[in-house]
């Protein structure tokens, strides 16, 4: 299995409340991607990362932001959590933007 | 027409059952493609890239048909493991990213 961890595994925060969630490889891959998945929806793309300090929305990044200081870590901050951000986060990697993405185990963030 | 569309099933199938998934996509520009399988309440993982020519692995072979812009996956001999969603994912051209369809679920029955 690709090196991916996500930390936290759970939590659980109050509406408008920050929160930062992070991934973490060991694969040294240049790609890093932040997903959420809801019933009904699918995965859909939140922001990603193309090199170090290189972030570019995705297809529902409002209410989130990234950064990516090395190589290895993303980070996934909601400024002010809201209950539509309930959700399963998962991080993924890859070595160029067309190529198979490896998951981590994901996140399951609860918003009361 | 979707980026990506899939049937949601679920399809039912006995053990030893062949069970084909097709997904259709719509940027005629896509040129990696792939199959995810995700278990309840895990990560997708990879199963297979989809090649132009077709691929097998195993009892799965994935097939692409360009001119009508679907992908389809055939698992022969269907065992109780094989129950899981299963995604289609298709490169979102010019986006450096993949678009993941919403996935077929299979039960595979004893």
């Amino acid at each position: 299995d690709a090196g991916i961890t996500q930390s936290p595994r759970h939590k659980v925060t109050e509406t408008g409340t920050p929160v930062t969630l992070r991934c973490h490889q060991t694969e040294n891959h240049r790609y890093m991607y932040w997903y959420r998945q809801d019933p009904g929806h699918g995965l859909r793309l939140i922001h990603y990362s193309y090199g170090v300090k290189d972030t570019d929305k995705g297809e529902v990044s409002d209410g989130y932001s990234v950064s990516r200081s090395k190589t290895e870590d993303f980070l996934l901050t909601l400024e002010s959590a809201t209950s539509s951000q309930t959700s399963v986060y998962f991080c993924a990697i890859s070595r160029g933007a067309s190529d198979e993405q490896y998951f981590g185990p994901g996140t399951r963030l609860t918003v009361t | 027409r979707k980026e990506v569309e899939q049937d949601p099933g679920p399809f039912n199938v006995p053990e030893g059952a062949t069970v084909a998934f097709n997904c259709t996509y719509s940027n005629s520009a896509s040129q990696s493609f792939f199959w995810y399988r995700q278990d309840c309440r895990k990560e997708p993982k990879l199963l297979m890239s989809v090649y132009s020519s077709g691929n097998e692995d195993g009892r799965f072979t994935a097939q692409l048909n360009r001119a009508s812009q679907y992908i389809s996956l055939l698992i022969r001999d269907s065992k109780l493991s094989d129950s899981a969603t299963y995604l289609c994912v298709v490169e979102r051209s010019g986006y450096s990213t993949l678009t993941f369809g919403k996935g077929t679920m299979l039960l595979v029955s004893p």
